[in-house]
């Protein structure tokens, strides 16, 4: 399977607190997407970290990449409860498809 | 911000019936995409379209699926013969002017058939 796993499925913190979400994958891939979804709503991008890459920012997002394992990071800092949504990474693998495949996501809930 | 828009939101429709749902893609895309999430399920790759043309489909993306690009901004997927399986919420996506850009997401409709 190509597919992208993240863990936990599910995590809890209060707010203010620094929220890390992992992902891991199988194939050698082009670019990781990380998107975030709040319940029964479409998918936000957040960020695209590309293979030659290690480390992202945005905001008070960071994305890290580790090709050698086959792992990113999701790192969201100082959280806030409009944070509380479910989080997916999603890779499009080297060999030439654009497709994502998507993982099961991580839900997090912020706690005010 | 631009935005990939969706319609309907939510689409009910009967066993064997016909469905069409539609996209408004960002306007200077170029890469246009379908996906669905079942219920509590991933989201899933359907199909990817580029110069008018499908470049890649799923097992899930039958004879019963089809994608279309009638005029120069809408891009619709129709499902010929609706399934109780094919309940789930369906996801528009496009991406920019080159290829491995960020594909960015419509809301989605959800599709319920009875």
């Amino acid at each position: 399977s190509q597919q992208g796993e993240e863990d936990p499925q599910a995590l809890s913190i209060q707010e203010g607190e620094n929220a890390t979400m992992n992902c891991s994958y199988k194939t050698s891939i082009n670019n990781l997407q990380w998107y975030r979804q709040n319940s029964g709503r479409g998918l936000v991008h957040l960020i695209l970290i590309r293979s030659n890459e290690r480390e992202k920012h945005s905001g008070r997002l960071r994305v890290t990449l580790d090709t050698s394992k086959k792992s990113s990071s999701l790192l969201i800092t100082a959280s806030r409860a409009a944070d509380t949504a479910s989080y997916f990474c999603a890779t499009d693998f080297q060999g030439g498809s654009e497709k994502l495949v998507f993982g099961k996501g991580t839900k997090l809930t912020v706690n005010p | 911000e631009p935005e990939v828009t969706q319609t309907p939101s939510h689409q009910v429709t009967q066993m064997g019936q016909e469905v069409i749902l539609r996209c408004v893609p960002i306007s200077n895309h170029l890469y246009f995409y379908w996906y669905r999430q079942i219920l509590g399920q991933k989201v899933e790759f359907l199909v990817s379209f580029y110069n008018n043309e499908i470049s890649e489909k799923s097992e899930i993306f039958d004879d019963q699926f089809s994608v279309e690009r009638p005029d120069g901004s809408n891009f619709t997927l129709k499902i010929r013969s609706t399934k109780l399986e094919d309940s789930a919420m369906y996801f528009c996506a496009s991406s920019g002017l080159t290829r491995r850009q960020p594909q960015h997401f419509g809301d989605g409709t959800r599709l319920s058939i009875l």
